[in-house]
């Protein structure tokens, strides 16, 4: 049973648009929520991450959102470009150990 | 700058044979540990070292084995493969429990 709940599976945006995508947990004994990254053939690469006495971060066109009280966060991908085409993971840590969402593949069409 | 490094980066195996999937780091991190990854699922944690001389189990670890002699080294050995170990496997180190995890870029595993 995972741990980490993520939703979209996938999702297609047009240039310039918004992705979002929400995960929800129940452990509260999670004390990190990063975002992976991963194209095709390739390891998941650390994207952005938050504590969970943040309720807001964002780097350059990518933001999480959390809100600690629903046990949610999610990822908003801002003016959405082709090379963002890849499959996004939420994960969540408790000690040195990551629970991952399932994974939600974007497509950004030109 | 290597990171962290797997190998093979392909296998094919035959039910009932055994292997052992590579897996080396040279950043100094305490923390290694070994994930598989499946369609729909995520990836899922299979073992993990908090040290040298040090592991424990993930949430599958069942058909795995590891052993950590060294820092650098963290080897995930299958005993006995099974099709259900078809999977596509990642090991990742971490300097300790505040810092990101790096992955290294898979091993695709088929069991026929």
């Amino acid at each position: 049973q995972q741990q980490v709940k993520q939703s979209p599976q996938s999702l297609i945006v047009q240039k310039g648009g918004i992705s979002i995508i929400n995960c929800a947990y129940e452990n509260t004994a999670f004390d990190y929520f990063p975002w992976y990254q991963q194209f095709p053939g390739k390891g998941p690469a650390l994207l952005i991450a938050i504590r969970p006495d943040v309720s807001e971060k964002k780097e350059g066109r990518f933001t999480i959102s959390f809100n600690k009280s629903a046990k949610q966060f999610s990822l908003h991908i801002m003016d959405s470009q082709p090379g963002d085409s890849a499959t996004y993971f939420c994960a969540a840590r408790n000690d040195y150990k990551l629970s991952f969402g399932a994974g939600t593949t974007v497509t950004v069409r030109a | 700058n290597a990171g962290v490094t797997q190998t093979p980066k392909f296998q094919v195996l035959k039910t009932g044979q055994s292997m052992t999937l590579q897996c080396a780091q040279d950043m100094n991190h305490e923390y290694m540990s070994w994930y598989r990854q499946d369609p729909g699922m995520g990836l899922r944690l299979i073992h993990y070292s908090v040290g040298a001389g040090i592991t424990d189990q993930g949430e599958v670890p069942n058909g795995y084995n590891v052993s950590r002699s060294t820092t650098e080294d963290f080897p995930l050995r299958l005993l006995s493969a099974a099709p259900s170990q078809t999977s596509v496997y990642f090991c990742a180190s971490t300097m300790d429990r505040n810092t990101e995890a790096f992955f290294g870029q898979g091993t695709r595993l088929t069991v026929v």
